[in-house]
């Protein structure tokens, strides 16, 4: 299958600074990346979607000045958590759609990326 | 408001014998249904699909039931296998989006 690959896999900053993500799809082109979070024991709750060339759409309840997402080229999404808090530690979760036409059933994700703020 | 819940955070199986599990969703515009299994610190791995206007998808020991007017449905795996443990969410499409249950604990027992 297509191979997501998300960058870093473990992070530990402190509070108050901002911590990048990096989401890269490595064998298609992907106009459409989203972005998970989760909490322990939890679901995976959407944050965003990320259309490359353009601004990303936020689900309700999500700070767009805090979470701010990039989606640079077909193959690459940043999420940059900034100021962070220690609140915002979780497991975040990239994934990708191979088919740039979103009637593909599969989406493709990362290997997640655990955030701890001190 | 949870459109898609899985109820048994977890489900304890021997080796060899059939596993499933149920997910129940609430909204009626889903499109397809999908099931992926997710190691501790991995993003999840897809399984299988099923589309909203079949009942049944099957693919080798995976077999995802479809039953919308209860809007409710199960993924059987039979043998089960002990590199079967690993939490299986259900997730519904819609809109291009898809949305998450909350997860279901499998551990196959040997």
């Amino acid at each position: 299958g297509a191979v997501v690959s998300q960058h870093p896999s473990r992070v530990i900053c402190k509070s108050g600074t901002s911590v990048k993500i990096e989401c890269r799809s490595l064998d298609f082109q992907a106009t459409t990346m989203f972005w998970y979070r989760q909490f322990p024991k939890k679901s995976l709750m959407l944050m965003a979607t990320s259309n490359e060339g353009s601004k990303a759409t936020y689900e309700q309840g999500v700070e767009k000045d805090k979470f701010l997402i990039n989606h640079a080229s077909l193959t690459l999404s940043t999420l940059t958590v900034t100021s962070a808090h220690p609140e915002d530690s979780s497991f975040y979760i990239c994934s990708a759609r191979a088919d740039n036409r979103g009637m593909s059933t599969e989406a493709f994700f990362g290997q997640g990326t655990r955030l701890t703020v001190v | 408001d949870q459109q898609v819940k899985q109820n048994s955070p977890s489900l304890s199986v021997q080796e060899g014998r059939i596993s499933i599990l149920n997910c129940d969703y609430t909204n009626s515009m889903f499109d397809y249904f999908l099931w992926y299994k997710k190691y501790p610190a991995e993003g999840p791995t897809f399984l299988i699909s099923i589309s909203s206007i079949k009942d049944k998808n099957e693919d080798g020991r995976f077999t995802v039931f479809l039953n919308k007017s209860a809007k409710h449905l199960s993924l059987h795996i039979v043998p089960s296998q002990p590199g079967d443990s690993a939490v299986y969410f259900c997730a519904a499409r819609w809109g291009g989006k898809l949305i998450f249950g909350q997860g279901t604990e499998l551990s196959v027992k040997p």
